[in-house]
């Protein structure tokens, strides 16, 4: 069964730095891109970016481009998503998905990590 | 950028109507259109990928079309579990983007 698990809920003030993770399982990792999609409280889906495991090629969306990291660790199947200065306005649930195949869709999603920034 | 545009934003309607609800691309993307079904508190859901085929598992009063750069995703005759907010997305470019979403609400 194809699962993916995200780290914790956290809660940090601006200005701190931050990694949340997700960990895949049930499927071959390396094969498949991952996304990292956030929501903001009461708003719609969007897209951050994806990384290929197999070799750490990452894009981003320019909206997000400069603002996080996004990195994996094959070796344990797990991707990560990192701001090295948070800010108030980075408050949300953030997704990772996996993408399917060359078609693209985010076929099997993480439970989503809730971040809240706030001093 | 390709830029998604969906419409309407929200809508209402009774169980057992017909809701139809678009998406547009900036672009032609082929047909590279997934649609994704969000319940409150929950995941999205991918319901239908490649703008026609429905996922395993979920029920056929779900319907895609289109290519190019319109699309629609009909709900037949609708039931009270199908309350959720619709996402298209498009995987053409290698810089994948979301609608802004419909908000489906049973009256």
């Amino acid at each position: 069964e194809v699962q993916l698990v995200q780290s914790g809920a956290e809660v940090k003030k601006p200005g701190e730095s931050l990694k949340i993770s997700c960990k895949g399982s049930g499927y071959s990792f390396s094969s498949h891109w991952i996304g990292w999609v956030r929501q903001r409280p009461g708003k719609g889906l969007e897209w951050m970016g994806i990384i290929y495991p197999g070799d750490s090629d990452a894009r981003y969306s320019p909206s997000f481009q400069g603002q996080v990291t996004i990195s994996v660790d094959k070796s344990i199947n797990t991707a990560y998503l990192q701001w090295d200065t948070l800010r108030a306005p980075d408050t949300a649930r953030y997704y990772c998905a996996r993408v399917r195949n060359s078609y693209g869709p985010f076929d099997y999603w993480g439970q989503g990590t809730l971040l809240t920034v706030s001093s | 950028d390709i830029q998604m545009t969906q419409s309407p934003s929200s809508l209402s309607a009774s169980v057992g109507d017909r809701v139809t609800i678009t998406c547009r691309a900036s672009q032609s993307i082929s047909n590279y259109l997934n649609w994704y079904q969000q319940k409150p508190g929950r995941a999205p859901k991918l319901i239908i990928s490649s703008a026609s085929f429905l996922q395993s598992g979920v029920t056929s009063r779900f319907s895609g079309s289109g290519s190019g750069t319109y699309f629609t995703l009909t709900i037949y005759s609708l039931q009270p579990e199908d309350s959720a907010t619709y996402y298209c997305q498009q995987s053409y470019s290698d810089l994948f983007s979301f609608g802004p979403g419909t908000k489906v609400e049973i009256k």
